[in-house]
């Protein structure tokens, strides 16, 4: 069965410090893993994707990294801001079937001033 | 300005009635799902449609109906045989599986709370 599990479930750091969150998944064959943030009462929004061939991606002061060997991902957010306060979702998809993709619960990030 | 909205952001029912959340997009997606979120769980699918006037069960679609009469929009009924309707339900879409892109990346919208009184 597709599984994605997500770690930690939630994390509070203190404005401007750095902070990493990790996703696994058995997901098979593997297509491509995103990362999504979701605001408090929104939709998620799309922060990377990657496919097999990719093993780092960046967005601003987000920066993803894959490991297609180990089916790790990881999410790593530099000088945290505020508005980085939010849920942090990994999900990863799979070549053929029904193209649905697996989710992760999220990892809840809190920053505090 | 392309997108997906949802509507009502905010919905009230009481218990024993129907309701029917509303998504519509314009990015010419063939694939629109439907989800719901509960406090500190993952997003559950509860419907999908691949294409117009066909639509396939998630996880969760018990309690709840959808329709794909246009390619623009995929309104779900919550029936009052779903016993705990109270969420957040997002809807997304995607470009398919027919279609040949890099990425079926899902695109969501702002979602709608719906509380039962």
């Amino acid at each position: 069965k597709n599984q994605v599990e997500q770690s930690p479930q939630s994390l509070i750091i203190l404005e401007g410090k750095n902070c990493t969150l990790q996703c696994n998944y058995t997901v098979s064959p593997f297509s491509n893993l995103r990362w999504y943030k979701q605001d408090t009462g929104r939709g998620p929004v799309s922060l990377t994707i990657m496919t097999f061939s990719e093993n780092t991606k960046s967005n601003g002061r987000y920066t993803a990294t894959l490991d297609a060997d180990t089916k790790q991902s990881s999410l790593h957010i530099t000088a945290s801001q505020l508005s980085d306060s939010a849920s942090y979702i990994c999900v990863v998809s799979a070549w053929g079937g029904s193209y649905i993709p697996t989710f992760g619960r999220g990892t809840s990030l809190i920053v505090h001033p | 300005d392309g997108g997906i909205t949802q509507s009502p952001k905010y919905l009230f029912r009481k218990e024993g009635q129907n309701v029917t959340l509303s998504c519509e997009q314009n990015l010419n997606h063939d694939a629109m799902y439907w989800y719901r979120q509960d406090p500190g769980q993952g997003l559950r699918l509860i419907y999908y449609s691949q294409i117009v006037n066909d639509f396939q069960k998630g996880d969760i679609a018990e309690g709840y109906s959808v329709s794909r009469e246009k390619k623009e929009s995929f309104p779900l009924t919550v029936t009052s045989a779903q016993k705990n309707p109270t969420a957040f339900y997002l809807c997304a879409s995607s470009p398919g599986p027919f279609r040949t892109v890099s990425y079926n990346e899902q695109f969501f919208g702002p979602g709608t709370r719906l509380t039962v009184l």
